[in-house]
């Protein structure tokens, strides 16, 4: 089935520790994307990628940081320079311009 | 810059009634598409309707329809007859030139009560 893998589903973090979100797709999409949504402010943009190799900023950027070396594959890093990472992340991919397929997501928490 | 705003931030309704979720939008293009979404409790958004800016017929789609009105800036959302199925939250989002990705309002928590 084609789709939008997110892994793990839930991911705890410690104080000053980095970690990765994963967000694969096989739906041959050319643009992925990363958003945040806690309670009560719907989804904020943190990251977008519209070919391989490259991306762009969106609204929340700092404390995170993305790749994308491969068409199927955008990976988010939730760096110790975010400071309050508690949120539900997810990731979602699109033809350019069309609507977008959005993964199950990711909930992160702080120990 | 885009803005979507979605001022209520939940409806209860008792099933059977119907229920429309209001969205407003701001953009300087001439350009842009409209989106809704459903949140259910598993957590995965649903896409529902993407409209763009020179479409303003409305749609219908079983017991949901769309009102969209470029004159008051205002992309409203109808369920007719709502179900216990419909409880979500619903977002309202929009691209436009400007920027190649969805922006979107803070939601509306919907509750049907059987």
């Amino acid at each position: 089935d084609g789709g939008i893998t997110q892994s793990p589903k839930y991911l705890f973090r410690k104080e000053g520790q980095n970690v990765t979100l994963s967000c694969e797709q096989n739906l041959n999409h050319d643009a992925m994307y990363w958003y945040r949504q806690d309670p009560g402010q719907g989804l904020r943009l943190i990251y977008y990628s519209q070919i391989v190799n490259d991306f762009q900023k969106g609204d929340i950027a700092e404390g995170y940081s993305v790749s994308r070396e491969k068409k199927e594959s955008f990976p988010l890093t939730v760096t110790s320079a975010q400071k309050n990472p508690t949120a539900f992340y997810l990731c979602a991919s699109s033809i350019a311009g069309e609507k977008l397929f959005f993964g199950s997501g990711t909930q992160l928490s702080v120990l | 810059a885009q803005k979507v705003t979605q001022a209520q931030t939940e409806i209860s309704v008792v099933e059977k009634e119907d229920v429309t979720l209001d969205c407003v939008y701001e953009t300087r293009d001439t350009t842009y598409y409209l989106f809704w979404y459903k949140q259910p409790p598993s957590g995965e958004l649903v896409f529902l309707i993407r409209r763009n800016s020179f479409d303003e017929q409305n749609e219908i789609s079983g017991r949901y329809s769309w009102n969209f009105q470029k004159s008051t800036s205002s992309f409203n959302f109808t369920i007719t007859a709502s179900q216990v199925v419909d409880s979500a939250v619903y977002f309202c989002a929009l691209r436009d030139t400007g920027r190649r990705a969805l922006t979107f309002g803070s939601g509306t928590r919907l509750q049907v009560q059987p």
